[in-house]
């Protein structure tokens, strides 16, 4: 059964990048799109981006500039990094993928909270 | 503001059946059978209830169903019961500029 873990530094000051980590366990890695969601304190949800094995990527277009999401095959891994954060940036970041379904989220990380203040 | 619209809240009595409706597009919603529907419990990850607009995944009660008409989404809990107080998220491809985009989410409410 496909698992996820992930991790990456919580506390960020303006102006700092963002980076989290996202470990597939336990199943296939190659032939998934894995994605990065985050959701603000009290808000909905935000589709940040996703990769593949191969590394190609997409982007939530509001945030293309500042977002590189990378992966790293010969650990199972891809991560996530947003450049020059502001307090916007503040939200629990999940890594999530598109396993059992062909096109939607049915395996989510635990969730990474990411607070960006001075 | 959020590309699709959800009811901001929706509530019901145990045992009573409710519809979360999810209003897109016809760029999104409306040109692709790909709505998914999750469910979220306070601090938790969200959990996917619904996708391809009306499939289940393994494990989902039935009491979960989706449907769509036009540009607008359902998400419908029948037989309501106290588990089922959370935050709904509907789910979309957009196509290849946007790609994915979600609801602002509705709280429902077990009275």
């Amino acid at each position: 059964q496909v698992q996820v873990q992930q991790w990456g530094a919580g506390l960020l000051k303006p102006s700092e990048t963002l980076s989290l980590t996202c470990a597939v366990y336990g199943g296939s890695f190659s032939g998934n799109f894995w994605s990065w969601i985050r959701q603000p304190p009290g808000k909905g949800l935000e589709w940040i981006g996703e990769i593949n094995h191969r590394g190609t990527t997409n982007y939530n277009p509001s945030l293309k500039s500042r977002v590189i999401i990378s992966v790293d095959t010969s650990k199972n891994q891809f991560s996530l990094k947003l450049t020059s954060v502001t307090a916007a940036d503040t939200a629990v970041y999940y890594c999530a993928g598109v396993v059992s379904t062909d096109d939607a989220f049915d395996i989510w990380g635990q969730g990474t909270m990411v607070t960006v203040s001075t | 503001q959020s590309a699709l619209t959800q009811p901001a809240s929706v509530s019901g009595s145990p045992g009573q059946s409710i519809t979360i409706s999810c209003t897109g597009t016809s760029s999104d919603v409306g040109s692709y059978d790909l709505v998914s529907w999750y469910q979220q419990h306070p601090g938790k990850a969200p959990k996917l209830m619904i996708y391809e607009d009306i499939k289940r995944p393994s494990g989902i009660s039935n009491r979960f169903s989706g449907s769509k008409s036009g540009n607008t989404a359902s998400l419908t809990i029948s037989g309501l019961q106290a588990e089922d107080e959370a935050d709904y998220y509907c789910c979309t491809y957009a196509g290849s500029s946007t790609f994915v985009v979600f609801g602002g989410g509705t709280e429902v409410t077990v009275l």
